[in-house]
């Protein structure tokens, strides 16, 4: 059964750069069939997504977040990963990574909650 | 992208059968079948329901289907049942090759 697990500061300080990692298991990253991706939910609000990447590393970004996103992958460690710059307390959220197959999302981490705050 | 439109709230009782809708454009929800719906519990991950306008994952009850007309998809849950209390997004691809979500409905089972 695939895996994504979300890892990451759970903490960043404003205007600082917020950096998590997802790491797939119980199956292969470097399936063409599948985008890896990041959605965010901020506390009580609706979800929102972020961006996919695909193994070949093709990237896709929200148009409102494209500025100060960055994503990557590591195929040999299983792993793909978010930048998100100049953070402020408006990203403050739980973030979600996950599979994408076509247009929808079968698989999601359970997400981690990382705080903008001094 | 703006966010496609759903009602903040549907309710139904046990048994009953409710129809939660999604509103786009024809650069969304109009121009592609790509809808999806997921349905979130408090505390917990999205979980997919419904991909590709109509289609059920695996160990997704039968009590779920999906539709679309125009620029409007709509989920409908039949049978109600308490479990199905919870919040239910929809998603769209869009004609950016970008994803945009719904609003969110929150189901409540009276």
């Amino acid at each position: 059964q695939l895996q994504v697990q979300e890892s990451g500061p759970g903490l960043v300080k404003p205007s600082e750069t917020l950096s998590l990692i997802c790491t797939v298991s119980g199956g292969s990253i470097r399936s063409s069939s599948y985008y890896w991706g990041w959605i965010r939910q901020s506390p009580g609000k609706g979800l929102e997504w972020i961006g996919s990447i695909h193994y070949s590393g093709s990237t896709y970004y929200n148009p409102s977040l494209k500025s100060r996103v960055t994503m990557s992958i590591d195929t040999s460690k299983s792993q793909f990963s978010l930048k998100l710059s100049s953070v402020t307390a408006a990203d403050t959220a739980v973030y979600y990574c996950a599979r994408r197959q076509v247009a929808a999302v079968h698989y999601w981490g359970q997400g981690t909650l990382v705080t903008v705050s001094s | 992208q703006s966010a496609l439109t759903q009602p903040a709230s549907v309710s139904g009782s046990p048994g009953q059968s409710i129809t939660i809708s999604c509103t786009g454009t024809s650069s969304d929800v109009g121009g592609y079948n790509y809808v999806s719906w997921y349905q979130q519990h408090p505390g917990k991950a999205p979980k997919l329901m419904i991909y590709d306008v109509s289609n059920r994952p695996s160990g997704v009850s039968n009590r779920f289907s999906g539709s679309k007309s125009g620029n409007t998809a709509s989920l409908t849950i039949s049978g109600l049942q308490a479990e199905d209390e919870a919040e239910y997004y929809c998603s769209s691809y869009t004609s950016s090759n970008t994803y945009v979500f719904g609003t969110g409905t929150k189901v409540t089972v009276l």
